[in-house]
């Protein structure tokens, strides 16, 4: 069956040091998308693509970026990580604009 | 930028109630979506709908695009739909993703 799924599912690192989240998807989807989830705070849009070769930045970009070597995949990357970006992580993908969206299991990241 | 608010906040209720949850958005639309996130669990998707009403099994959504206003209800509560419910909308134009609300926490009691 067709996936996405995120690794890790939790992490813990500490102030100033990059950390990549991974996010890959088997359903061929063109759109993919990263967003933050945060209490008091509906999910956040940090970074997104359209297709290869294609990001766009979301609501929450500073501090992060993202790249698009392959449909497959969207890696989230925290260049310089700070106690701000603890949250918990979702990835998700969709074929084209409205369409459903699905959504990976969330990677849990703790910045000390 | 589209400002989405669901209510209420936190539901708690006896096995077999009819639920509804209700989520409202300033600016049109092109879609809205209904999802369900357990605890400590991922997203999932309940339903897509730009207009109309959407049933799945004891589920259905509504939205009015006139009044900018969804619901979702849950018909013969049981306590596995303990979960929170999130809006979200997507916007025409602009920036795209989707625009969520904070979520309704469901608690169903046996």
């Amino acid at each position: 069956d067709a996936e996405i799924t995120q690794s890790p599912r939790h992490k813990i690192t500490e102030t100033g040091r990059q950390v990549t989240l991974a996010c890959h998807q088997t359903w061929n989807h063109n759109n993919m998308f990263w967003y933050r989830q945060d209490l008091g705070h509906g999910l956040r849009l940090i970074h997104y693509s359209y297709g290869v070769q294609d990001t766009n930045k979301g609501e929450v970009s500073d501090g992060y970026s993202v790249s698009r070597s392959n449909t497959e995949d969207l890696p989230l990357t925290l260049e310089s990580a700070a106690s701000s970006q603890t949250s918990v992580y979702f990835c998700a993908s969709r074929m084209d604009r409205d369409t459903e969206a699905f959504f990976g299991q969330g990677t849990r990241l703790t910045v000390v | 930028k589209n400002e989405v608010e669901q209510s209420p906040q936190n539901l708690t209720a006896q096995e077999g109630e009819f639920i509804t949850i209700n989520c409202s958005y300033s600016v049109g639309i092109s879609a809205l979506h209904w999802l369900q996130q357990h605890p400590g669990g991922g997203i999932v998707s309940l339903f897509m709908l730009s207009s109309g009403k959407k049933k799945h099994g004891r589920l259905i959504a509504t939205i009015n695009i006139q009044e900018k206003h969804s619901s979702l209800h849950i018909t013969a509560s049981h306590p596995r739909d303990s979960a929170v419910y999130i809006c979200a909308v997507r916007s025409g134009g602009g920036a795209d993703g989707l625009t969520f609300g904070k979520g309704t926490h469901l608690i169903i009691q046996p």
